[in-house]
């Protein structure tokens, strides 16, 4: 059921500036990671992804990181704009006949608000 | 490319009734999809993962009599929520996984909002 009192953590930023979400996955097995982004009342959009085999990808003004040491996965944003107001997620897939299909499944983060201020 | 819908967008029932909530891929066939719920203020929860001509795979914890998947054909998978209860009011979300690659790359539906009374 529903949790009470569960508070994403939130990132506020000026516009023009850069910013950093950062996301702890759990599984070291885990070989594909994916940033999402989801606006109120929709499903979650794609931003970028990375394979376990690379530890940083660049896309159009935005960068994810991979530490594989340390678990850790993070998505720059160039010159945030007030339209990037949303939540981001992380989400790990943990491959092999997990959930049914050969391709593994998703295990999403907890999320991060990000505000930017015009 | 690679479209999902939802339909419907929003639902009230009330309590007792049995709501079907449909998932298509427009523009692509998907031989497995996954069906999610989120909370307010809460992620994406991986409710049970369907595939194309068998039976779900259900996630520990959720119901498989109470959340009945069908996924009949390679662009439509269908969640029905059976005797709703107002605790089942949450968003639901499905996304299908493109397939023709090794990496588990889903397009995500835009969400149904169901609202038991």
């Amino acid at each position: 059921g529903e949790s009470v009192g569960l508070h994403l953590p939130t990132l506020s930023v000026q516009e023009g500036d850069n910013s950093i979400i950062n996301c702890a996955y759990s599984n070291s097995a885990s070989d594909y990671f994916i940033w999402y982004k989801q606006e109120s009342g929709k499903g979650p959009q794609f931003i970028i992804d990375i394979r376990s085999n690379m530890d940083k990808r660049q896309g159009q003004r935005v960068t994810v990181l991979l530490n594989k040491t340390v678990k850790h996965l993070s998505l720059q944003i160039a010159a945030t704009q007030p339209g990037d107001s949303a939540v981001y997620f992380c989400a790990e897939n943990f491959p092999g006949s997990a959930g049914g299909t050969s391709y593994g499944k998703l295990t999403f983060g907890q999320g991060t608000i990000l505000t930017v201020h015009p | 490319g690679a479209v999902v819908s939802q339909h419907p967008s929003r639902v009230i029932c009330k309590s007792g009734t049995s709501v079907k909530i449909e998932c298509r891929s427009l523009d692509f066939q998907a031989t497995t999809m996954f069906w999610y719920r989120q909370f307010p203020k809460q992620s994406l929860m991986l409710m049970a993962t369907s595939n194309e001509g068998s039976k779900a795979t259900y996630e520990q914890g959720v119901e498989k009599d109470k959340f009945l998947i069908n996924h009949a054909s390679l662009t439509l998978s269908t969640l029905t929520v059976t005797s709703a209860h107002p605790e089942d009011s949450s968003f639901y979300i499905c996304s299908a996984n493109v397939g023709g690659s090794y990496i588990n790359e889903q397009f995500f539906g835009p969400g149904t909002r169901l609202t038991v009374l």
